[in-house]
């Protein structure tokens, strides 16, 4: 069955830390993945994405991830947080065929910035 | 218009009423999508549209519910008597389709619906 598991569902990390959200993924066919995030009151807005090629892509707001083949996973990172950048985060994998984009969502993962 | 709408934002309403949910998407976005956000849990896919037709319907719960559109323009969703598992955030978000897709899709605010 296709999936997507984000583990883990609460982060917290203080201001200017790195951070490393995880997603794996189970998917039958050649994998498109996706990282979106919600912040309060706003829709959800596309980090980056990954289709082929170089395995680490790089996205909006400093974010950048990493496909691992092997591990089927597709983990979000940030060297260093802002205050700014708490939201919830979802990961997503899908199809991608001419214009059809039924992307399968985990269930998100909540980030919570200290100053 | 500027971004994905959909309204209501926000809908409270009885155990077995019918309520409606809009969503207006980017002008020229021929692909839109409806997606259900329970509390705690990730987006549930609902319906597909291309054009004005529904290739993939398949992830709407039952016959209660329902969506249309008119034309690569505003799209409805319908649910009828409705339940209280039916609270939920219902996103809609469009994208370009064939050649123009980028993959990515953009999604509207969401309309909160409460049944009580």
């Amino acid at each position: 069955a296709q999936s997507v598991t984000q583990p883990d569902i609460h982060i917290t990390v203080s201001e200017g830390a790195s951070l490393e959200l995880r997603c794996n993924y189970s998917y039958g066919a050649t994998p498109y993945l996706f990282w979106y995030v919600q912040s309060p009151g706003q829709g959800l807005q596309l980090l980056l994405k990954y289709f082929s090629g170089d395995t680490l892509v790089q996205g909006i707001k400093g974010f950048e991830a990493e496909f691992k083949r092997s591990q089927s996973s597709f983990n979000l990172r940030k060297p260093s947080v802002h205050w700014s950048d708490a939201a919830e985060y979802f990961c997503a994998v899908g199809p991608f065929s001419g214009g059809y984009n039924k992307l399968i969502f985990g269930a998100g993962t909540r980030l919570a910035v200290h100053p | 218009g500027a971004g994905v709408s959909q309204s209501p934002s926000n809908k409270v309403t009885e155990k077995g009423k019918d309520v409606e949910l809009r969503c207006d998407p980017i002008s020229g976005h021929t692909a839109l999508y409806w997606y259900r956000q329970r509390l705690g849990q990730g987006l549930e896919f609902l319906i597909y549209f291309q054009g004005n037709s529904a290739p993939d319907k398949s992830g709407l719960p039952s016959d209660r519910f329902s969506a249309e559109r008119t034309g690569e323009s505003v799209s409805t969703l319908t649910i009828q008597r409705t339940q209280q598992e039916d609270s939920a955030v219902y996103l809609c978000a469009s994208s370009e389709g064939g050649a123009a897709n980028t993959g990515e899709l953009f999604f509207g605010e969401g309309s909160r619906l409460t049944v009580l």
